[in-house]
This record gives structure tokens, sequence and C-alpha cells, in this order.
């Protein structure tokens, strides 16, 4: 079975602060991808990956930026936490192998105070 | 830009119902559709996947069928038990030169089955 891990379940942050959220995958995934979920705006993809070190834009990459230095592993990165990004977080990984069926972690709720 | 539409928002039905829930989209150029399902504070759990060139998928009591000329798919769950209970998410794939675009997805259909 896929299997993506995410670093925390739950995390409480400051303001200002540098949040980093870590997301692993053990099935050797070329694609990788941040979503944040937020009631009534539902699923957006912030950021997403084809390959190591390279990153592309989704729909709402403001404020954030991703670092993947290791084909299983995905960082997403809140330069300045802001309460604007309390939300819930959610890593998925897919492969052409698999025809682009994408595996989702249990999510991060990340509230920043 | 491709938006993606579940109906209904919510439903309750009695333990045993057959339902169907609905999902379109507005760009019919997809490379394939996802239905997931999301328990309460959960992640996403992997239902059924439809690439493009098919038009139905099963697994156990549920069916999904995909009419991508018309930008619709819909979500047959059969004899529905209260373990269904939970928001079931419609996302389609999009697929650009370096491989598959992220998922755009509805807001979901909230499901509840009353024993």
């Amino acid at each position: 079975d896929v299997k993506v891990t995410q670093s925390s379940r739950y995390l409480v942050k400051r303001t200002g602060e540098k949040v980093f959220l870590e997301c692993v995958q053990d099935m050797d995934h070329e694609n990788m991808f941040w979503y944040r979920q937020d009631p009534g705006l539902g699923l957006r993809l912030i950021y997403f990956s084809y390959d190591v070190k390279m990153k592309e834009k989704g729909d709402i990459p403001e404020g954030y930026s991703v670092s993947r230095e290791k084909k299983e592993r995905f960082s997403l990165i809140l330069e300045s936490a802001s309460t604007n990004q309390t939300s819930m977080y959610l890593c998925a990984s897919s492969s052409q192998d698999r025809a682009y069926e994408q595996y989702f972690g249990p999510g991060t709720r990340l509230t920043v105070t | 830009k491709q938006e993606v539409t579940q109906i209904p928002a919510a439903l309750s039905v009695p333990e045993g119902e057959n339902l169907v829930l609905n999902c379109s989209f507005t760009d019919s150029a997809i490379y394939n559709l996802q239905w997931f399902r999301q328990d309460p504070g959960k992640g996403l759990t992997s239902l059924l996947l439809i690439q493009s060139s098919q038009r139905e998928q099963t697994s156990g009591r549920l069916n999904a069928s995909l009419d991508k000329s018309s930008g619709r798919s819909t979500l047959y769950i059969a004899a529905s038990q209260p373990g269904d209970s939970a928001t079931y998410l419609c996302a389609v794939c999009e697929y650009s030169g370096g491989g598959a675009d992220g998922l755009t997805f509805g807001k979901g259909t909230h499901l509840i089955i009353q024993p």
C-alpha cells in the first residue's frame, strides 16, 4: 500500500514564525502536491512538483514556498506565518505508473495565533 | 479555469437505500477523475479513479461513471450503510507537458446514512 506521512497532525505557531511542514511518501512517486482545505472553500492547490528540485505554482502559492531535495520528501514552507494561513494542510503523491492516481497523507492542522 | 461542482451539498437517507452523487466539470479536457471519501478531521481516501478513456469503474458497492463529453460523473452507492457516512469529494486531473497537474476539487457532498 502507498503510504504518505506528514510530520505533524497538529501544529500551533505564532504570527511571523517560519514554519516547515514535511511530507514523505514511500512509493517512489515522481509527483508530489500540497493543498490546503478550508470550510466553504474546499481543497485548493498550493504547489506541486514533478521531480526532484522541480516546483510548480498551484492556484494559491502566495505566502508559501516549497523544497524537494529528495524524491520521497516534499516540504512546504511558510516564510512568515500569518493568521490567514490557519488551515488543514494535505500532502499527496502520484505516479505515471499508477495513472496519476493521487494518494493523500493524514493532514496537518495548523493554527497560527 | 476548471470548475468542479457537486450536487447535492448534503444528503441524508435511511440505511439500505441506493443513492447517486453527482459531479460536473467545466472543461472536458481532463486526464482522469477521482472520487474520494473524507471522514471528519482526516485525510482523503481514494475510492475510484476513472481515466479519461474509461466510462466506469466499480469497487464493491461503489460504481463511478464518467461522461467526459458532457462533463459529468456520478458515484453510485448500493445498499448504503451507516459506515458510509462521510464527505465524498470529486476531483479532476488535467495534464500539461511536465506531467499530471494537481487536482481541482468540488466542495463535496456530506452524506449521512441513518441507522
